[in-house]
């Protein structure tokens, strides 16, 4: 069975840094595009960040490009999102989920629970 | 303000069929599959349909996707109460260099 689980928000001030981790489970990691969608407090979801199987393509939504990186370590079975220069609107339910094969294109399928990132101003 | 427009609510009593619109545009629903997810509050968000109109595994076949052109639609028959969520649409868009895009959801409630 594939497992997701997310770690790594918490309680930062404006301009900080976090890095988020989802350690996999389940399934052949190194073949697998993973994402980072967002739910903000009485929103809907943002999608924020795609890698691909390899880790050779990633993606960013624009009101992240910059200041977020997303990577792989294909040893440890965990994708990570590093955020820097948090702002107040990063505030949000992070949630990895695993993509389709190789490619960044094709279902989101299982979600993690979602870690939560507060950004205090 | 999202990619693909959804219309914030809808609602139905048991029984009866729902169905939820999205819209977007070349770039993406007109190029490429459309997926739906549904989001019950404190879960994480599940994979209700892939590739337009197919259903994973576990997923009742009271739910079903259609797509036309830039829009795409969820049918929801035989309501049940159990069905009430968020639902959410999303597409890959082939714009700038790509990127996911979602809808601004859709809260279902069963009357």
């Amino acid at each position: 069975e594939v497992h997701l689980l997310e770690s790594g928000g918490g309680l930062v001030q404006s301009g900080g840094s976090l890095r988020l981790s989802c350690a996999a489970s389940g399934f052949t990691f190194g073949s697998y595009a993973m994402s980072w969608v967002r739910q903000p407090p009485g929103k809907g979801l943002e999608w924020v960040s795609s890698i691909s199987g390899s880790g050779g393509s990633t993606y960013y939504a624009d009101s992240v490009k910059g200041r977020f990186t997303i990577s792989r370590d294909e040893s440890e079975n965990t994708v990570y999102l590093q955020m820097n220069s948090l702002r107040a609107d990063d505030t949000a339910l992070y949630y990895c989920a695993k993509g389709a094969i190789f490619g960044v294109a094709g279902a989101l399928d299982p979600w993690g629970q979602g870690t939560l990132v507060t950004v205090s101003s | 303000q999202s990619v693909l427009t959804q219309p914030p609510s809808a609602s139905g009593t048991p029984g009866q069929r729902v169905t939820i619109s999205c819209s977007g545009s070349s770039s993406n629903i007109g190029s490429n599959y459309v997926y739906w997810y549904q989001h019950l509050p404190g879960t994480a968000p599940k994979l209700l349909i892939y590739r337009n109109n197919q259903r994973p595994s576990g997923v009742p076949d009271r739910f079903s996707g259609s797509k036309s052109d830039t829009s795409a639609s969820l049918a929801i028959s035989g309501l049940r109460s159990e069905d009430e969520a968020a639902y959410y649409c999303a597409a890959w868009d082939d714009s700038l260099s790509g990127h996911w895009v979602f809808g601004g959801g859709t809260k279902l409630t069963v009357l």
